[in-house]
């Protein structure tokens, strides 16, 4: 339907080791935004992707848009401490955004 | 102000009564979006106004949600006869413009809702 699927829902990492969160949809994407939420806190917007196989960085963090614009995936290098939070993916819906159920990641000093 | 600005910040009611969440968005934007945030889990879309247009009404999950919006200002979420089911944060949002394009959503702190 019009939902967007990511995974993991949860990931623990070490500091220093990277994470990958994955989105995918089962229909063409227009764009696709990606948010941040720290806990306690309230989403905030990280990044859009709007051609076919985009990349973008923002200094440890890496967006993809994939070919056939499916599925998006963000990736971290070298985690932090303050990088915990929750990192949701969202689609374009006619105006609106429907959120991935997003990826909670902890980082273990 | 320079963000969004929801109040009150905590609502805490009996099951059964009547709650008015209230939403002032930045300045100019003409896009405004509720959300509903249960306890670990995703943002689930409930309204969204832009400018004059009829709101999108399709994600209010029943008759007991109504929103409403005053030109491109202040929206209030109204939520009657409480249920516990009810009990999550309530998220607003606002964007520079709607549409296609999909620009950036700011979010408010939320109103953190809790049905006895």
């Amino acid at each position: 339907g019009q939902q967007v699927m990511q995974i993991p829902q949860y990931q623990h990492v070490q500091e220093g080791e990277d994470f990958t969160t994955y989105c995918n949809s089962s229909t063409t994407l227009s764009n696709i935004q990606w948010y941040k939420q720290r806990p306690g806190g309230h989403p905030v917007f990280l990044i859009q992707l709007v051609k076919s196989g985009e990349v973008k960085k923002q200094k440890r963090l890496t967006f993809q848009f994939g070919e056939a614009k499916k599925n998006s995936s963000l990736h971290i290098t070298a985690t932090q401490t303050t990088d915990v939070g929750t990192y949701f993916c969202a689609k374009g819906n006619t105006g609106k955004l429907i959120f991935g159920q997003g990826t909670t990641l902890q980082v273990k000093p | 102000g320079a963000g969004v600005s929801q109040s009150p910040s905590n609502k805490v009611t009996e099951k059964g009564k009547d709650v008015e969440l209230r939403c002032d968005p930045i300045s100019g934007h003409t896009a405004l979006y509720w959300y509903r945030q249960r306890l670990g889990q995703g943002l689930e879309f409930l309204i969204y106004f832009q400018g004059n247009s009829a709101p999108d009404k399709s994600g209010l999950p029943s008759d007991r949600f109504s929103a409403e919006r005053t030109g491109e200002s202040v929206s209030t979420l109204t939520i009657q006869r409480t249920q516990q089911e009810d009990s999550a944060v309530y998220l607003c949002a606002s964007s520079l413009d709607g549409g296609a394009n999909n620009q950036p959503q700011h979010f408010g702190d939320g109103t953190r809702l809790s049905i006895l």
